[in-house]
């Protein structure tokens, strides 16, 4: 079964500091990939995706995304958090071939703290 | 910018009692999703409508889960017999585009359902 794994469960981290949070799964076939964001009181919003090409993907906020295809991993990195990066953070994958209706499979989520 | 509209954002309920979790997605989107999160834990998968028929559904999703469009704007979440271990924020999702998820899901703001 399709599974995805968040290494992180709570970081916290001071303004400026940089940020690099981890996301493997396990799927052989064709997957794209997505980190998501929630932030408190809100709905889940989507940060950046992966479907093919480049495997250094650029989302919102100065987020980015590395595909690492040997590694099973899609890391979220951010060079300088700010305190308004203070969210929730979920991986997710689709697997195209098991499943043609989209859906998704989360990790556990990444809790940030950032420190003023 | 659309949103997806979930009603009630929160909601509590007894033991046995049936709810009914409203969701009105994009007007021109064409797949529609339930998840749900439990507390601490991941988001999950529930169900996927398409074409006003389910389209995929876990192995939670059992008997006492049924979701409708019951008037081409609304999609609902029923639970019949609810029990403890329903207590979940509940997330409603649509998108537009058919087979992989490209354009990405629109997630609603959540449901929290409390089971007393």
């Amino acid at each position: 079964a399709q599974s995805v794994s968040q290494h992180n469960h709570h970081v916290i981290l001071s303004e400026a500091a940089s940020l690099e949070l981890g996301c493997n799964y396990s799927y052989g076939g064709t997957v794209n990939l997505f980190w998501y964001v929630q932030y408190p009181g809100q709905h889940l919003q989507l940060l950046l995706k992966y479907f093919s090409g480049d495997p250094l993907v650029k989302g919102i906020k100065g987020f980015e995304a590395e595909f690492i295809k040997s590694k099973f991993s899609f890391n979220l990195r951010k060079p300088s958090v700010q305190w308004s990066d203070t969210a929730e953070y979920f991986c997710a994958v689709n697997a195209s071939r098991s499943s043609n209706t989209g859906k998704l499979i989360f990790g556990q989520g990444t809790t940030l703290q950032v420190k003023p | 910018e659309p949103e997806v509209t979930q009603t009630p954002s929160h909601q509590v309920t007894q033991m046995g009692q049936e709810v009914i979790l409203r969701c009105v997605p994009i007007s021109n989107h064409l797949y529609f999703y339930w998840y749900r999160q439990i507390l601490g834990q991941k988001v999950e998968f529930l169900v996927s409508f398409y074409n006003n028929e389910i389209s995929e559904k876990s192995e939670i999703f059992d008997d006492q889960f049924s979701v409708e469009r019951p008037d081409g704007s609304n999609f609902t979440l029923k639970i019949r017999s609810t029990k403890l271990e329903d207590s979940a924020m509940y997330f409603c999702a649509s998108r537009s585009s058919r087979g992989p998820p490209i354009s990405g899901y629109t997630f609603g703001s959540g449901t929290r359902l409390t089971v007393v």
